[in-house]
């Protein structure tokens, strides 16, 4: 499969602030990526996803202002949490797929990003 | 993409086999089934997948009803390591996943 690197893995901010986090593609052109977020003790829950070279798809409830998608390469795709504040807090992780020889889409994700909000 | 229901959690002894299962009564034809795994503080990791025959892979095996309402992941011989959350999702080759609530399985030793 897909090798998957996030960066960084942890994240300590002040309130207001903005934190980028970066989803890289190790061995794999990736055209689109998916983000999810994961509060503590709960499932995932997708974000959006990532396109290279146009918009992002959000999820419905998911703000487009707040979470800022950017997918400049095959690569690497970027989430940029904007004026952060402490119920943003939370484990983002994103992750790429592959087509298996069976038809299914098999998803690689990253290890995480812990983002702590103060 | 159509619901799983699984049980909350799971307890197993280590090197015992562990059956989790996964009910998903209103599967379509083109779905597949598919189980990722989360270990504490990790982001997923893919288990295996199936359409509609059993599958084996190194990590586990797969049972698929035959009437695909349920299925069933089959770790062969439990090891501390196993101890994660365990997701059963279905999925019709769209690319996005979404996950339930999923297993929490833990091992003792």
């Amino acid at each position: 499969g897909a090798v998957v690197s996030q960066h960084p893995s942890r994240v300590i901010c002040k309130s207001g602030t903005s934190v980028k986090i970066e989803c890289r593609s190790l061995d794999f052109q990736a055209t689109t990526m998916f983000w999810y977020r994961q509060f503590p003790k709960k499932s995932l829950m997708l974000m959006a996803t990532s396109n290279e070279g146009s918009k992002a798809t959000y999820e419905q409830g998911v703000e487009k202002d707040k979470f800022l998608i950017n997918h400049a390469s095959l690569t690497l795709s970027t989430l940029t949490v904007t004026s952060a504040h402490p119920e943003d807090s939370s484990f983002y992780i994103c992750s790429v797929g592959l087509r298996h020889i069976s038809g299914a889409n098999v998803l690689t994700f990253g290890a995480g990003s812990r983002l702590t909000v103060l | 993409d159509a619901k799983t229901t699984q049980p909350n959690s799971m307890e197993s002894n280590e090197e015992e086999p562990v059956h989790l299962p996964c009910n998903h009564s209103t599967i379509s034809g083109t779905d597949y089934i598919h189980w990722y795994r989360q270990l504490p503080s990790q982001g997923p990791e893919y288990v295996i997948h199936g359409l509609t025959s059993n599958v084996n892979n190194r990590m586990a095996s797969l049972a698929i009803a035959e009437d695909r309402k349920s299925s069933t992941l089959i770790l062969h011989r439990a090891t501390l390591r196993d101890a994660a959350v365990y997701y059963c999702i279905l999925n019709n080759q769209g690319g996005k996943l979404i996950f339930g609530q999923g297993t929490e399985l833990s091992v003792k030793p």
